[in-house]
């Protein structure tokens, strides 16, 4: 069965600061991965996502993520935070055999001025 | 693309009431997803549509809730009776087979 762990609940930096999110996936052929970024009383939003080739992907709003087969983990990067990325940010793995996404249980991060 | 279209926006009524949420999926899209969003049990997987045939709805929390799917560009999810603990907020969201999942903005669901 698939699973996403994302081991900090919260996570609190000071703008400026650089920022990473940590994603553990458990999937039992190459997964689809995905970051996707919840503001207060908005849906979902996708950051970024890995389907294949460069291991590095790019995404809106100056964020990165890595994808690490070794390690099962595709975590997510951002140089220098803006108090704009105070948000909930949601990890999800899925692939061509399986229908649905599964989502890790959220990171909610505050930046402090 | 106008993207995933639900409605209500908000929708707040009495326990013991019917409740019918809407989705207009992205055009297009042959996949549609049913969640809900609570702060004790987080995102939760309702049900999903391939080609307007629901695949799983093991999310589904009890018979009180049905989804349907009558055509590729709608989907309603139904809750009858109504109870207090329904209240989350409703997100549907569709996607062209194994892409990117685009998210409507939600349904707050308040039972009062």
């Amino acid at each position: 069965a698939q699973s996403v762990t994302q081991p900090d609940i919260h996570i609190t930096v000071s703008e400026g600061a650089s920022l990473e999110l940590r994603c553990n996936y458990s999937y039992g052929a190459t997964p689809y991965l995905f970051w996707y970024v919840q503001s207060p009383g908005q849906g979902l939003q996708l950051l970024l996502k890995y389907f294949s080739g460069d291991t590095l992907v790019q995404g809106i709003k100056g964020f990165e993520a890595e994808f690490k087969r070794s390690q099962s983990s595709f975590n997510l990067r951002k140089p220098s935070v803006h108090w704009s990325d105070a948000a909930e940010y949601f990890c999800a793995v899925g692939g061509t055999s399986y229908g649905k996404l599964t989502f890790g249980q959220g990171t909610i991060l505050t930046v402090h001025p | 693309d106008a993207g995933v279209i639900q409605s209500p926006r908000h929708e707040v009524t009495e326990m013991g009431q019917e409740v019918t949420l809407r989705c207009k999926p992205i055009s297009g899209h042959d996949y549609l997803f049913w969640y809900r969003q609570t702060m004790m049990r987080g995102l939760e997987l309702l049900i999903y549509f391939n080609n307007n045939v629901p695949i799983d709805d093991s999310g589904m929390p009890e018979d009180r809730f049905s989804a349907k799917m009558p055509n590729a560009s709608f989907s309603t999810l139904k809750i009858q009776p109504s109870e207090p603990r329904d209240s989350a907020v409703y997100f549907c969201a569709s996607r062209q087979g194994p892409d990117t999942q685009y998210f409507g903005p939600g349904t707050r669901l308040t039972v009062l």
